[in-house]
Formats: structure tokens, sequence, C-alpha cells
């Protein structure tokens, strides 16, 4: 069955140190990625997505990922990180194959201390 | 304003007692999701719908049951088999296209709390 690993569960650092969230997934085939955000009180959304074409996509509030597919991966980045980036981030992917499912990380608590 | 909704934002419940779960959406959406979000698993699918009259389980359907008699609605029924309900509860949506997937929109959620 396919999977997808968030490899921190936890992670604290100060404004304006730079972020990156670590994603792999376990599927042979052709996939659509996701990054998932949800800040506190708030609604769950979409920080930015991967369907083809450039492996490097950029999202909302200065955020991007990779998709490396030798690697699996689909790693979450952001230069410099501010107080209100506090939240909750998933990843989730969904096989082309597979209509509609979306298979999520466990999440990864991103705590941004001033 | 388009979106989703989900009513209550709390829920409480007894052991024993089904409970239904609303989810309803205006953004004309042909498909619609539960999810169960529980600390350090993430979300994890419950029932899906493709279009109205229809839908499908999801990996952890035992113990809760969906209705799709409208576009808009989706309700998700927590029965008194399910051996642990307390848990968040989303529903999402997304444009239903053949052949491609799109992103999936998120309700505020409910929590349920079965004492």
């Amino acid at each position: 069955a396919q999977s997808v690993s968030q490899h921190n569960h936890h992670v604290i650092l100060s404004e304006a140190a730079s972020l990156e969230l670590g994603c792999n997934y376990s599927y042979g085939g052709t996939v659509n990625l996701f990054w998932y955000v949800q800040y506190p009180g708030q609604h769950l959304q979409l920080l930015l997505k991967y369907f083809s074409g450039d492996p490097l996509v950029k999202g909302i509030k200065g955020f991007e990922a990779e998709f490396i597919k030798s690697k699996f991966s689909f790693n979450l980045r952001k230069p410099s990180v501010q107080w209100s980036d506090t939240a909750e981030y998933f990843c989730a992917v969904s096989p082309t194959d597979s209509w509609g499912k979306l298979q999520f990380g466990a999440g990864t608590q991103v705590v941004v201390t001033p | 304003d388009g979106g989703i909704t989900q009513s209550p934002k709390y829920l409480f419940r007894k052991e024993g007692q089904n409970v239904t779960l609303s989810c309803e959406q205006n953004l004309n959406h042909d498909a619609m999701y539960w999810y169960r979000q529980d600390p350090g698993q993430g979300l994890r699918l419950i029932y899906y719908s493709q279009i109205v009259n229809d839908f499908q389980k999801g990996d952890i359907a035992e113990g809760y049951s969906v209705s799709r008699e409208k576009k808009e609605s989706f309700p998700l029924t927590v029965t008194s088999a399910q051996k642990n309900p307390t848990a968040f509860y989303l529903c999402a949506s997304s444009i239903s296209a053949s052949g491609r997937l799109h992103e999936q929109y998120f309700g505020p959620g409910t929590r349920l709390t079965v004492t």
C-alpha cells in the first residue's frame, strides 16, 4: 500500500530562519503532490501543488517545493520564516490512477518563535 | 461567499448513540470527501463521493455511513459500531474532471467527543 512519510513531527525555529520539511512517498507510478497547511483555528488550506511540468513549484506566502522523482520526494521550503508561519503542515499524494484519493502524511507541527 | 460549511463545530455524544455530521458546499463541486484527523496520524479518508447518489469507501470506512442525495450535501453518520469515534472530522470537496485531479477544499471541521 502507498504511504507518505513526513520526516519531522515537530520543528521549532526562530523568525528569519530557513525552513525545509521533508516528504517522501512510496508509489511507483505517476502522482499528484500537495502541501496543505493548517493555521491555528483555521481551515486546512492548499499551499502548493504539483501535477506535471517544472518540478520546482511555488505556492502562497513564499513557500516552494521541489519534486524529485528519483527520490520519491516533495520537500517544502521557505527561505525566511515568520511568526505567522506557525502551523501544521501536511504533505499529500494522489496517484493519478486512483481518482480522488489523497494519502496524507502525519503532519509536521512548525513553531516559529519571535 | 463560496465554501464548505460543517456543523456543528463541537459535538458531544454518549457511547452507543449514532451521530450525524453535516457538510454542505456551494462551490458546485461534484466530488466530496470525509476525513478523520487524529494527532500524529494526519488525515485518513473515510468515504468519498464522485457524483450524486454514488459513494465509495475510503481507508477507514468501518463504523461510518454516508449519503449523497444532493450535490451540495454529504452527511456522515458515525455509528455505535465505530470503536474509537472521538476525533476531528473534516469534509472536503473538489471539482470532478475525468482523468484529472483537482485540489480539495476543506471545511472548518467538527470535533466529536464520545464519552
